[in-house]
């Protein structure tokens, strides 16, 4: 059965130091990965994916995330994060449809 | 400018009852889903329709239906209200059903 975890329910970071968010799946197969985020009173919004090729992908607003098949992990990176940067991520992984298994979520919060 | 838009924003409906949550989605996508977020849940897939019609179900309970109307619509229908249905559901569509998703702000239901 496929699942995500984020170990991670709270992170807290200064601004402009660096950050990573864990991410770890199980799928049989070759998945297919994301990362979301979540502002206040909104949606989800997609942040990169992962498919294949490049094990590292960039996403928008200076974000990436390396795919590590041998350790089923996604983890998420950033180098330098903003106080806009507070909100919810969450990683998900599709298998063969199209249904999305998504993670519990990671609070982020930035302060000065 | 919203383009996937969920009504309404928020809602409080009394146990037995029956209400419909609206999504119409303006991306020209042929794919749509519905997703639920419970407190202190991981986002939940509930439904995925193509072309208007159902491809994946994963609610079990009969009490909750999406109905599609027309192509870029997709309501859900939930009869019998318990007070575990309090959740935000979130609408979201894509182009096709392996492409990316994207999210509705969701609609906050309260059951009580």
């Amino acid at each position: 059965a496929q699942s995500v975890t984020q170990p991670d329910a709270r992170v807290t970071v200064s601004e402009g130091a660096s950050l990573q968010l864990r991410c770890k799946y199980s799928y049989s197969g070759t998945p297919y990965l994301f990362w979301y985020v979540q502002y206040p009173r909104q949606g989800l919004q997609l942040l990169l994916k992962y498919y294949s090729g490049d094990p590292v992908v960039q996403g928008v607003n200076g974000f990436e995330a390396e795919f590590i098949k041998s350790n089923s992990s996604f983890h998420l990176r950033k180098a330098s994060v903003h106080w806009s940067d507070s909100a919810v991520y969450f990683c998900a992984v599709r298998g063969g449809s199209a249904k999305l298994i998504f993670g519990e979520g990671t609070k982020l919060t930035v302060s000065s | 400018d919203p383009k996937i838009i969920q009504k309404p924003k928020y809602l409080v409906a009394v146990t037995g009852s029956e209400k419909i949550l609206i999504c119409e989605q303006y991306l020209g996508h042929n794919a749509m889903y519905w997703y639920r977020q419970s407190a202190k849940k991981p986002l939940e897939f509930m439904f995925s329709y193509s072309y208007q019609k159902l491809m994946d179900n994963q609610t079990a309970s009969s009490r909750f239906q999406p109905q599609s109307s027309k192509k870029n619509h997709l309501d859900l229908q939930i009869t019998a209200l318990k007070p575990d249905d309090s959740a935000t559901y979130f609408c979201a569509s894509s182009l096709a059903s392996n492409e990316r998703l994207f999210f509705g702000h969701g609609t906050k239901l309260s059951v009580l």
